[in-house]
């Protein structure tokens, strides 16, 4: 069966350091998220990919992080300069469509600590 | 704006019971679908099952099963036959298709089951 990877499954950085989150999405899906988990709490919706291009991003998802689909296959996930309070787990998803679907595919997660 | 409630932050059920994790959820679009996901301790979001706002019948799969009462607007799973191994936090979580397309989740009930 078909499944979304992360990489890596835990990165530890210094605050202030760059970390890239790579996502390998399912072949045929059209849809791509990043959602981040602060420790105990809830998911939370970070952005959405559509076409090349963010089709929506929260509040959180500030001018310190970014989303690439550098390669048709991979899609990742940059914090430029990381903070203490980015330390959660991050969680890609993908599905085949936007509009009708009944299952959002979820990733393993990657989960950063920032020192 | 599109809100998930989940009211109890811990519940507690012995094996092979049966248990209700109580969900509620606001949204003025009239298209939307409702996911269950569960997350065990190792940290991966793991897809339950899916309720569409326009499905005639309650969603099962196996031993999950959800309660969907639409003037309500609640969506409780229950879990029949409890075993160990569904101790893990579950969420709920919404996805409307008027407005953006990401899921909105709930703070998440943790469940113990207790042999």
């Amino acid at each position: 069966e078909p499944e979304v990877t992360q990489t890596p499954s835990h990165q530890v950085t210094q605050m202030g350091q760059e970390v890239i989150l790579r996502c390998v999405p399912i072949s045929n899906h059209l849809y791509f998220y990043w959602y981040r988990q602060i420790l105990g709490q809830k998911v939370e919706f970070l952005v959405s990919f559509y076409n090349n291009e963010i089709s929506e991003k929260s509040e959180i998802f500030d001018d310190q992080f970014s989303v690439e689909r550098p390669d048709g296959s991979n899609f990742t996930l940059k914090i430029r300069s990381t903070k203490l309070e980015d330390s959660a787990m991050y969680f890609c998803a993908s599905n085949p469509e936007g509009s009708s679907y009944n299952e959002q595919f979820f990733g393993p997660g990657t989960r950063l600590t920032v020192l | 704006a599109q809100k998930i409630t989940q009211t109890q932050p811990g519940m507690f059920v012995q094996e092979k019971e049966a248990v209700t994790l109580d969900c509620t959820y606001d949204t003025s679009d009239p298209s939307y679908g409702l996911f269950w996901y569960k997350q065990p301790s190792s940290g991966e979001m793991i897809f339950l099952i899916y309720q569409g706002s326009y499905d005639q019948q309650n969603a099962t799969e196996g031993r999950y099963s959800l309660n969907f009462q639409k003037a309500r607007k609640s969506a409780n799973l229950v879990i029949s036959a409890s075993q160990l191994g569904d101790s893990a936090m579950y969420f709920c979580a919404i996805f409307t298709q008027g407005g953006s397309e990401k899921l909105v989740f709930g703070k998440g009930t943790k469940l113990t089951v207790n042999p």
